[in-house]
């Protein structure tokens, strides 16, 4: 059974760019999280999905950030525009109960 | 909103050793706390968790143990081993949405 599937696996862009990260979950499973690692510190929350519902966006640092399930399945992560600031590892993970977390192997994201 | 310190941020030991991973939190209402393991180049995948109605936990060579009063946690590993190499990072949870800690970078030397 394939695991959570993330790409890009490293985007560098320039200040101001956009970028759109993309996640798979594992086929089933309704919850979608992201979270953000910046080097050295937590692995912070920034969103819930329940199927396509965002059930918790909580975490999302400010407006410049856009997350999407379309039906229930895939998500992405639209960072427009984007600053310093926002580089670091973009982790999904999908869960069917509501415990254990199944991560993908993380998007980096490094913003010049 | 949840807070969890997780200390060391190194640990360095030899293979053989015990080593241990201690982390607090501040929510007395969390009830979960799920230890996770990120090898290099992965996701981070969970290794063992506990409740908290269950003051220790353990599998093989790793335990945890949970002190409700205190608010703290730790995470047990006995007889290191090089595969043990890997960032650690606990968390601690009431609404199941994980608050992780900062992550051990663990050192297991041959």
């Amino acid at each position: 059974e394939a695991g959570v599937t993330q790409f890009p696996s490293h985007s560098v862009i320039e200040k101001g760019q956009t970028v759109t990260l993309r996640c798979d979950p594992i086929s089933g499973h309704d919850n979608l999280y992201w979270y953000r690692r910046v080097m050295g510190k937590e692995i912070k929350f920034l969103l819930h999905f329940v199927k396509e519902s965002k059930q918790d966006e909580s975490g999302m640092p400010n407006n410049r950030f856009l997350a999407e399930r379309t039906g229930g399945t895939y998500s992405t992560l639209k960072v427009q525009p984007a600053e310093l600031e926002d580089s670091g590892v973009y982790f999904c993970a999908s869960s069917q109960g509501r415990e254990e977390l199944f991560f993908g192997e993380g998007s980096r994201l490094t913003v010049l | 909103g949840e807070n969890v310190e997780q200390h060391p941020s190194t640990l360095s030991v030899q293979e053989g050793d015990s080593a241990v991973i201690k982390c607090t939190y501040s929510d007395s209402a969390s009830n979960y706390f799920p230890w996770y393991k990120q090898e290099l180049g992965k996701g981070p995948q969970l290794i063992i968790d506990i409740r908290s109605n269950v003051g220790e936990k353990k599998d093989q060579r790793i335990a945890v143990t949970l002190n409700k009063t205190a608010k703290h946690f730790s995470l047990h590993i006995t007889e290191t081993q090089p595969e043990d190499s890997a960032v650690y990072f606990c968390a601690a949870s009431k609404s199941y949405i994980p608050t992780f800690g900062r992550g051990t970078s663990l050192i297991v030397h041959p």
